[in-house]
């Protein structure tokens, strides 16, 4: 079974600083791990995801995320934040075993303070 | 394209309504996924359609059908549905994982759905 804790429902930053949101996972195979976003009453869009090619990966709009099997987590960063950052973040899981299961955290919640 | 278009954007309905939400994709995915989204929590995995079989039913009540008429094209057909099943409904694709391979879900703008 795989899972993804998200530490912090809700974050707040202000323009310009560092955005860190937090995701560690449990999952017994290799997995395959995704951020993604949802603005308010959209869908969810692909902000990046690991591969298993780089322990460093770089997504859209300037956030990138660290794959650390030591410490099991996929933390997202972005290293000045933009009013337009606001939303929720969504961290998922699955496996390269055939299993087309995502499975997501519960969200985090993005404020951006002018 | 790497569009999913779901139709329609907003539905409200009755509990003793039939509708339908409709979803589609042109970018050759053969999975293709409904998830249901209740206000300030994660998305649900409802169903899943590989090769326009259904392969996974989360347990979902029978007042919700799926149909997966071709690789295209994903419907969700609505029966007295209740109040509590009102959310925003996410109709997803991918490409099929198989084993060393990686591919993720592209989603729609979903349907937001008012049971009165």
């Amino acid at each position: 079974a795989q899972s993804v804790t998200q530490l912090g429902s809700h974050v707040s930053v202000s323009e310009g600083a560092l955005v860190l949101l937090r995701c560690n996972y449990s999952s017994s195979v290799p997995p395959y791990l995704f951020w993604y976003v949802q603005y308010p009453n959209q869908g969810l869009q692909l902000l990046l995801k690991y591969t298993s090619a780089a322990t460093l990966v770089k997504g859209i709009n300037g956030f990138e995320a660290e794959f650390k099997k030591s410490e099991t987590s996929f933390h997202l960063t972005k290293p000045s934040a933009h009013m337009s950052d606001a939303a929720e973040y969504f961290c998922a899981v699955t496996s390269n075993f055939g299993n087309e299961k995502l499975t997501f955290g519960t969200g985090t919640r993005l404020t951006i303070i002018p | 394209d790497t569009e999913v278009t779901q139709t329609p954007k907003h539905l409200v309905m009755g509990m003793t309504n039939k509708k339908s939400l409709k979803c589609e994709q042109h970018m050759g995915h053969r999975a293709m996924y409904w998830y249901k989204q209740k206000a300030k929590k994660p998305p649900e995995l409802m169903f899943v359609y590989s090769y326009e079989k259904l392969s996974i039913n989360e347990s979902v009540p029978s007042r919700f059908s799926p149909e997966c008429p071709n690789s295209s094209l994903l419907n969700l057909h609505l029966h007295a549905l209740q109040p509590e099943d009102s959310a925003l409904y996410l109709c997803a694709s991918s490409h099929l994982m198989h084993r060393g391979t990686n591919t993720e879900a592209f989603f729609g703008q979903g349907t937001r759905l008012t049971v009165v």
